[in-house]
């Protein structure tokens, strides 16, 4: 596709289950961010890589939180034992550099 | 540490009248860059504008103009002749890149409604 898409759009799960909110930036893109949408409040960083290496891994809040991007394109944040403080919309975004970014539409993860 | 601050929460207007959006930002490197963003009700993040911090010129994009001022470390953004589409949260946004991060700092947002 020609934008930034995320799958699944929306993702409930219960307390203490482990999930995967998935990244497929724009072709070419070499960087790649995920940030944290809590209602009303603006995106939280939490990880950004530059081709296939984490490059500032000091947004993410705890060792729960893990991502990926073992090719250098697609990118994959994982959770572990989510708890219900991590409900939130999960935003990816890419550029070609640390630049203008292009966010995609969003995982909204509801933690029961 | 890096900041950027939107006091203004919400702000409603009715069309056609011309608002400006506030951003002011914090940090101590000399090299920076700022953003503004655009969330419309659908939630995707649409970019505006970036401008580094060498770059002091104001700039004009149809209905919307950006004045950055050093001095006050603002960098406002201006809608003249808000239009009902323009209803939006807009946010502002900072990246230090020399400074060894590549962190994004966003403000809060502020949410513009432009009534008919």
């Amino acid at each position: 596709g020609a934008g930034v898409s995320q799958t699944p759009s929306n993702k409930v799960t219960e307390k203490g289950k482990y999930v995967e909110l998935r990244c497929d930036p724009i072709s070419g893109h070499t960087a790649l961010y995920w940030y944290r949408q809590s209602l009303g409040q603006g995106p939280e960083f939490l990880i950004y890589f530059q081709g296939t290496g984490a490059a500032d891994d000091s947004g993410l809040p705890n060792d729960r939180f893990f991502a990926v991007r073992p090719e250098g394109s697609v990118s994959t944040l994982k959770i572990q034992r989510t708890e219900r403080g991590d409900s939130a919309v999960y935003l990816c975004a890419s550029s070609f550099w640390s630049g203008k970014q292009f966010f995609g539409p969003g995982t909204r993860l509801t933690v029961l | 540490a890096q900041k950027v601050t939107q006091a203004q929460t919400e702000i409603s207007v009715v069309e056609k009248e011309d608002v400006t959006l506030d951003c002011v930002y914090e940090t101590r490197d000399t090299t920076y860059y700022l953003f503004w963003y655009k969330q419309p009700p659908s939630g995707e993040l649409v970019f505006l504008i970036r401008r580094n911090s060498f770059d002091e010129q104001n700039e004009i994009s149809g209905r919307y103009s950006w004045n950055f001022q050093k001095s006050t470390s603002s960098f406002n953004f201006t809608i003249t002749a808000s239009q009902v589409v323009d209803s939006a949260v807009y946010f502002c946004a900072l990246i230090t890149p020399y400074s060894g991060t590549y962190k994004y700092i966003f403000g809060t947002g502020t949410r513009l409604k432009v009534l008919a």
